[in-house]
Order: structure tokens, then C-alpha cells, then sequence
């Protein structure tokens, strides 16, 4: 058990490339968060899934797409990257109780 | 505006010794509170969840604390180890609703042997 995985753990990248971040949890969680965390603020949320074919935006979307591939699967995409979105980007889940699981981060550098 | 600030910014601390990490919300209506703690480099592990009617909850050396009438929480450490180094979070929920959680920026708390 597994609990939440990301991949990659590190990237760099150059200013307008893309990529995509990957989750994946195995607790069978309907819910599913993607958050970024600089440095001196709380943890912000990008986008979330309530539950499997559902998506929405969270508090800071600009810049980012998801997809909910099936209900283990959560993807982040940077279209065009910004020295802006150097971040660490976690992924979490949770089901319908109150706790949220948080994967080991991607640390994202866009120079 | 729903909002999580958490005092102080950084603690040091030796070894054995006892602390208290503060956090005082703004977020109406109240639903839960939690703390977090997230080792560097590592994602946020939860530590306690608190609901509206509880004032007080334990995890083994750590206590945390509730009060929504004054809208403030406290996380205490007691006889604190050297793996006890680490931001520590305060969240509480978002009215908005699909478990959506507002973050507070931490308390970055080292212990010193």
C-alpha cells in the first residue's frame, strides 16, 4: 500500500515548455487535490476532483489543466511554463471523511 | 476573507524541552481544525483533527488545543525529540465545501540536542 505517489520528484524546466505532473493514489479515495506550496504561505489549492469524470478550480488555476484519467489517476499539465510556477507541487486524497493524504511532492524549477 | 495565521514563524528549541505553536483562524462557518506536520522535503502528515465540539485531542507527545469561541488553536510539544524538527500546519476547513482546506504558512520548529 502505496498510499499517494508523484512523479517526478524533480524537474526542471525553461520558460513556455510543458510537461505533466502525475499522481496516484490505491486507498480507493473518490476525492483528489493538487496544491503548490511556496515559500512563507500556506499551501494552495490549483485544482481539485470530487470524484471520478469531475473537475474543478481551486484558489489558483491560472496556467494549469488537469485530468481525472480514471479514480486512482490525477494529472497536473503546464502548457506553457513561467518562472512564476517554480514551486512544490503536492497531490493528495481523501475520502469522504475528514483526512487528507499527501503524496512526496514534485519540486518544479522554471528557469 | 477566510484566513489560517499561525505564530511564530520559527522556533528554536533543546532538546527535551517543551513548546507551543499557536494559530488563530477567521474561517466562518467553523467545521474542523487540523495540524499537520511536514518533515523537510516531504508532504504534510496529519497530526490531529479537531471538530467543532471538541476542545482538546492528543497524539502521543503532541496536544492540541480548540477553542471557536475566540477562533484559536494551540498545538503543544511535550519533552520534545529531535525528529520533532519540522514545519508544523495549522488547516482548518473551507465552507466552500468538497473537503476544500484552507492553509495556514507553518511554524518551522527546530530542536537543538
Amino acid at each position: 500500500n502505496a498510499g499517494v505517489t508523484q512523479t517526478p520528484k524533480f524537474q526542471v524546466l525553461k520558460t513556455g515548455q510543458s510537461m505533466t505532473l502525475q499522481c496516484a493514489q490505491d486507498m480507493n479515495h473518490n476525492s483528489m487535490y493538487w496544491y503548490r506550496q511556496d515559500p512563507g504561505m500556506g499551501l494552495r489549492l490549483i485544482y481539485y476532483s470530487a470524484s471520478e469524470g469531475t473537475t474543478d478550480k481551486g484558489e489558483v488555476p491560472n496556467g494549469y489543466n488537469v485530468s481525472r484519467l480514471n479514480k486512482r489517476e490525477f494529472s497536473l499539465r503546464l502548457e506553457s511554463a513561467a518562472p512564476s510556477q517554480t514551486s512544490v507541487y503536492f497531490c493528495a486524497s481523501s475520502s469522504s471523511s475528514y483526512e487528507q493524504y499527501f503524496g512526496p511532492g514534485t519540486r518544479l524549477t522554471v528557469t | 476573507k477566510n484566513q489560517v495565521e499561525q505564530s511564530p514563524q520559527s522556533l528554536i528549541i533543546l532538546e527535551g524541552k517543551n513548546c507551543t505553536l499557536q494559530c488563530n483562524y477567521t474561517v466562518s462557518p467553523f467545521s474542523n481544525l487540523r495540524w499537520y506536520k511536514q518533515d523537510t522535503g516531504r508532504g504534510p502528515v496529519s497530526l490531529t483533527i479537531m471538530t467543532f465540539s471538541e476542545n482538546t485531542k492528543s497524539n502521543g507527545r503532541y496536544t492540541a488545543t480548540l477553542d471557536a469561541d475566540t477562533k484559536q488553536s494551540s498545538l503543544h510539544i511535550t519533552a520534545s525529540q529531535l525528529s520533532d524538527s519540522a514545519s508544523y500546519i495549522c488547516v482548518v476547513s473551507d465552507p466552500g465545501g468538497y473537503n476544500k482546506l484552507i492553509f495556514g504558512a507553518g511554524t518551522r520548529l527546530a530542536v537543538h540536542p
